[in-house]
């Protein structure tokens, strides 16, 4: 079975600082990566998501991701944080016919 | 893009009593859904999956007798959780997908069920 570990459950920055989530997977077949973002009392946006092709996948928001094969990971990226990125981020991977998510990671913006 | 309107957005009900959620894919034909149950502070948690005409297939420890999962057509699933009570309070999200996640998974905005 496919499955995904995030690394570090709270993830804090200041306004206009890098974001970086981590997200590594173990998966026996070429994965689907995806990673969703998770406001409070709402369901999960697609940020972006990555099946095959260009291993730098863009997404919304100004946020990025890069697959790599080596390092079995897929990192979420945002150059400059923003105050309305604090919410719950979650790396999931296909494995079909379901995905399998991470833990999470809470995004804290410090002003 | 894909669209997966989830209703309702909120319900409050009594003990003994059952709840419907409605899941609908609004602008494709979800092959799969998924119904998902969240707890505060954690991950989704995998309910069932359903296929359309065919019966849903429960996560072990997921008790298919109070969570009964309808899929009868390609637009439309329904979760019921039967004899409601407080511990079945939660967050409910389900989601839709095409093509075995090819095209990726679209979720619904969640149902915030509280019994009392």
């Amino acid at each position: 079975a496919q499955s995904v570990t995030q690394l570090g459950s709270h993830v804090s920055v200041s306004e206009g600082a890098l974001v970086l989530l981590r997200c590594n997977y173990s998966s026996s077949v070429p994965p689907y990566l995806f990673w969703y973002v998770q406001y409070p009392n709402q369901g999960l946006q697609l940020l972006l998501k990555y099946t095959t092709g260009a291993t730098l996948v863009k997404g919304i928001n100004g946020f990025e991701a890069e697959f790599k094969k080596s390092e079995t990971s897929f990192h979420l990226t945002k150059p400059s944080a923003h105050m309305s990125d604090a919410a719950e981020y979650f790396c999931a991977v296909s494995d079909p016919p379901r995905l399998s998510f991470g833990a999470g990671t809470t995004v804290t913006v410090r002003a | 893009g894909a669209v997966v309107s989830q209703h309702p957005s909120r319900v409050i009900c009594k003990s003994g009593t059952s709840v419907k959620i409605e899941c609908r894919s609004l602008d494709f034909q979800a092959t799969t859904m998924f119904w998902y149950r969240q707890f505060p502070k954690q991950s989704l948690m995998l309910m069932a999956t359903s296929n359309e005409g065919s019966k849903a297939t429960y996560e072990q420890g997921v008790e298919k007798d109070k969570f009964l999962i309808n899929h009868a057509s390609l637009t439309l699933s329904t979760l019921t959780v039967t004899s409601a009570h407080p511990e079945d309070s939660s967050f409910y999200i389900c989601s839709a997908s095409q093509g075995q996640g090819l095209y990726g998974y679209t979720f619904g905005s969640g149902t915030r069920l509280t019994v009392v």
